[in-house]
């Protein structure tokens, strides 16, 4: 089974707003990601989370932030977004394999954000 | 830092016929792993296919297959027998790999919109 989910599907939200995203994968993997991805553009990284830890920030501006409590799950939360902000956020999980290997990443359906 | 460079913005194909999909990549690191993605109106990205950089032999997935050439850093993605429901946006990725392993980012291409017509 390769299924990452994620709630919500949509999601409209006001600048003053704050809310979060959430993602969750049930295939044992110690690797989780969030891409920001825009209209008509492929997915750019934002974090990256090795073994519930932070291990990359592509310099995200402070106002997303996300967490990991557990090694299934994986949220995102979003406080005094931009409207330019507005874009599709897709979570992924991959096993983090010690060695050099794959390491597919599967993606799950993603939230569609919009900002007012 | 690598590069993935998709040339075909759109691509029209007949249903039945094979498409050829094309992916050229960047880099100077000998350790590396090609992937491409499926990516239909609904938004979900669609693992395919996956080639490393040391494999022998092209990858294959059923219907789909990758024909890589190293000396000339390309990795196509052929479809063989399209049908209506292979119409998406189709991913180019790639990702270097460490010998301590680590989880990193994909680097994605532009990417190439497919429509396949009955």
């Amino acid at each position: 089974d390769t299924e990452v989910t994620q709630t919500p599907k949509h999601l409209v939200m006001g600048m003053t707003n704050k809310k979060s995203l959430k993602c969750e994968q049930h295939m044992g993997h110690r690797a989780m990601y969030w891409y920001k991805q825009k209209a008509k553009k492929p997915p750019e990284l934002m974090f990256v989370y090795s073994y519930e830890k932070l291990s990359i920030n592509e310099s995200v501006p402070s106002r997303f932030s996300p967490e990991c409590p557990n090694s299934s799950l994986l949220n995102l939360h979003l406080h005094a977004l931009q409207p330019e902000d507005s874009a599709l956020y897709l979570c992924a999980s991959s096993q983090d394999w010690p060695t050099t290997s794959a390491d597919t990443q599967y993606f799950g359906p993603g939230t569609r954000l919009t900002v007012l | 830092a690598q590069k993935i460079t998709q040339t075909q913005p759109g691509m029209f194909v007949q249903e039945k016929e094979a498409v050829t999909l094309d992916c050229t990549y960047d880099t100077s690191d000998p350790s590396y792993g090609l992937f491409w993605y499926k990516q239909p109106s609904s938004g979900e990205m669609i693992f395919l296919i996956y080639q490393g950089s040391y494999d022998q032999q092209n990858a294959t997935e059923g219907r789909y297959s990758l024909n890589f050439q190293k000396a000339r850093k390309s990795a196509n993605l052929v479809i063989s027998a399209s049908q209506l429901g292979d119409s998406a946006m189709y991913f180019c990725a790639m990702k270097l790999m460490y010998s301590g392993g680590g989880a990193d980012g994909l680097t994605f291409g532009k990417g190439t919109h497919l429509i396949i017509q009955p």
